[in-house]
């Protein structure tokens, strides 16, 4: 089955404990990407990838950081978490950036005390 | 000023009403999408388009290029087409810019 899974669904943390995120697809999609989703403000970009190796900053990129090292992987890493990265947060793929369809994660809901 | 801006916020309806949401946005786009993120929080694409109007069972979309507006029009709507659907822009980079969401209650 074509999915994008995200890891873990749910997660409470406490200030600065490195935290990962993971989140794989299966479809041999070229262009993933990181949202962050609080009420009020809608979804926002944190962080995309058009390929292996190629990533670059969204809309709120400040502390978190990602990777690319395989296609079908790209994970979220927040080196100190912080209150204010309390949200929910998705990932999401499609075969490439520009006029594709994109695939959804579950979602992944942080909290951080 | 929102770059993508949603009407209405919220939306009730009885069970069979005809119902649209619209989008509207200010920057140039290369594509716009409609999700639909159900109560649980999941998120599923329903349309992408760049021009014209799509269909899909009761959804249909349409997209006014030269007045940056975009509807989704559900007919004869159900309690299960309860959820939030939201707006997505794509413009000449590589972001999507997404609207705050319109959530549709639909009553039997």
């Amino acid at each position: 089955e074509a999915q994008v899974t995200q890891n873990p669904r749910y997660l409470i943390t406490v200030t600065g404990k490195k935290l990962t995120v993971t989140c794989s697809q299966n479809m041999n999609h070229e262009y993933m990407s990181w949202y962050r989703q609080d009420p009020g403000l809608g979804l926002r970009q944190i962080y995309y990838s058009m390929n292996v190796e190629v990533t670059d900053k969204g809309d709120v990129p400040e502390g978190y950081k990602v990777s690319r090292k395989e296609k079908r992987n790209f994970p979220l890493i927040l080196e100190s978490p912080s209150p204010n990265q309390t949200s929910l947060y998705f990932c999401a793929s499609s075969l490439r950036v520009f006029l594709n369809e994109q695939f959804f994660g579950p979602g992944t809901r942080l909290t951080v005390l | 000023k929102n770059e993508v801006e949603q009407s209405p916020q919220n939306l009730t309806a009885q069970e069979g009403e005809f119902i649209t949401i619209n989008c509207s946005y200010s920057v140039g786009i290369s594509a716009l999408h409609w999700l639909q993120q159900h109560p649980g929080g999941g998120i599923v694409s329903l349309f992408m388009l760049s021009s014209g109007k799509k269909k899909h069972g009761r959804l249909i979309a349409t997209i006014n290029i030269q007045e940056k507006h975009s509807s989704l029009h559900i007919t004869a709507s159900h309690p299960r087409d309860s959820a939030v659907y939201i707006c997505a822009v794509r413009g000449n980079t590589d972001k999507l810019i997404f609207g705050t969401g319109t959530r549709l209650q639909v009553f039997p």
